[in-house]
């Protein structure tokens, strides 16, 4: 099956630094979502990004599909941007394929 | 507020009791999926239904089942509890199919002592 990889596992940044999170997907795909899951355990759905780039505020998105790898940027990080991020690609039976996700912890 | 809601927020039980979770999406969305995230395994999809019919199923052990209601509420049955179903259970909605995009509960934490 799919298999997803994200790095890197562990991020500590200060506040105000910018981060780039990576995620590797060893087949073609036509659904990839970026989601945060905060201190709290809750899951929010940032990006569907199956091709192309997409910005929401402070963070933006790149899939290139062809090439099998979504990037997400996240700028001007703050404290509260802290948690795990999850990348999600879809396979050919419709279930979504995780990565080990990327745990961001941003210092004040 | 993802418009996800689901019951309850925490269950503590004992090894070979039975459990339900509850789910309801958010208004309009026709898709359930059901997903759980422990320590080991991480995120993992059980199983989805689609105006209540079972559309995909993913790792859901035997011991499982779920149903998607007329109202499109669903459930989330375990029973013969064992230690290791000890997780956080999600749930999620969406429009329609499994390409839309998906938004979650606040998640059922299991603990089977």
């Amino acid at each position: 099956g799919i298999q997803v990889e994200q790095s890197p596992p562990d991020l500590i940044l200060q506040e105000g630094a910018n981060s780039t999170l990576r995620c590797n997907f060893s087949d073609s795909v036509n659904n990839l979502q970026w989601f945060h899951q905060n201190p709290w355990g809750q899951l929010i759905n940032l990006f569907y990004i199956p091709s192309g780039t997409k910005q929401n505020g402070r963070l933006s998105a790149t899939t290139v599909a062809t090439e099998r790898y979504s990037l997400l940027y996240i700028s001007s990080s703050q404290t509260t941007d802290s948690g795990v991020y999850f990348c999600a690609v879809m396979d050919s039976n419709y279930q979504l394929i995780w990565g080990a996700g990327t745990k961001l912890i941003i210092k004040p | 507020d993802s418009g996800v809601t689901q019951t309850p927020k925490h269950l503590i039980t004992a090894t070979g009791q039975r459990v339900t979770l509850r789910c309801s999406p958010r208004s309009g969305d026709l898709s359930v999926y059901w997903y759980q995230q422990s320590l080991d395994q991480g995120l993992q999809f059980l199983i989805q239904y689609y105006n209540g019919e079972e559309r995909a199923k993913g790792n859901i052990l035997e011991r499982f089942s779920a149903q998607q209601f007329p109202d499109l509420h669903s459930e989330l049955n375990l029973s013969s509890l064992e230690l290791g179903d000890s997780a956080l259970y999600f749930c999620a909605s969406s429009v329609g199919g499994s390409s839309d995009t998906q938004y979650f509960g606040p998640g059922t934490r299991l603990t089977v002592l």
